[in-house]
């Protein structure tokens, strides 16, 4: 079975300190991993994607099928960015189930 | 891209009673997902809704609680069926367009369940 664990549901840090989302997976085969974030009165919408290797809003985040984790990353935080970040995983091309983490609240205090 | 609305955006329904929630979308898609977020927990799929054939449902989710209708491409429901409270949640559709590269889902903003 697939599960997706991030292990900090809360996390806070101070504008232009780096910040580092984790999230860690389980799945025997391939998967497609994928970012979605969700700011304040918006809707959920896809951050970033594994296969893509793309920065969007300053994130990376690099799949290491090793330590089975894809965390995402930003150098240097900005207010904008608090919302609520999730980790989803596909076993299947073209993201069609996607299994979610439990979601990190990312605060960025000024 | 894909703009996906869904009504009601919120309802308070008493123990017993049924609730149904649409979900609309801007243009013909195949595949529609309907996903279930708990209160404090992670968003869980309930089922897929292909237009023309019957809804697939996760492990854990049966078509008498949550019967799905996608009559066409733009357009599907899903029914709450004897409602408890353990069935407050937020309830989201989502669309994945159709598309050989197609990747990302676009989700609803949701309906908001409270049960009493």
């Amino acid at each position: 079975a697939q599960r997706v664990t991030q292990p900090e549901k809360l996390l806070s840090v101070f504008k232009g300190a780096p910040v580092e989302l984790k999230c860690n997976y389980s799945y025997s085969g391939s998967p497609e991993l994928f970012w979605y974030v969700q700011y304040s009165r918006q809707r959920l919408q896809l951050l970033l994607r594994h296969i893509s290797r793309e920065s969007i809003k300053g994130f990376t985040a690099d799949l290491n099928k090793g330590e089975t984790s894809f965390h995402l990353k930003k150098p240097f935080a900005q207010e904008e960015d608090s919302a609520m970040y999730y980790c989803a995983l596909s076993a299947t091309q073209g993201a069609q189930k996607l299994v979610f983490g439990q979601g990190t609240r990312l605060t960025i205090n000024p | 891209s894909a703009v996906i609305s869904q009504k009601p955006s919120r309802d308070i329904c008493q123990r017993g009673t049924s609730l149904t929630i649409q979900c609309q979308v801007d243009s013909q898609v195949t595949m529609m997902f309907w996903y279930r977020q708990q209160p404090g927990q992670s968003l869980t799929l309930i089922a897929t809704a292909n237009q023309g054939s019957e809804a697939t449902y996760e492990s854990g989710f049966v078509i008498d609680k949550f019967p799905i209708s996608r009559p066409n491409l733009t357009f599907s429901t899903l029914t709450v069926s004897n409602l408890s409270p353990e069935d407050s949640s937020i309830y989201l559709c989502s669309v994945l367009p159709t598309g050989t590269h197609s990747y990302e889902q676009y989700f609803g903003p949701g309906t908001r369940l409270t049960v009493t």
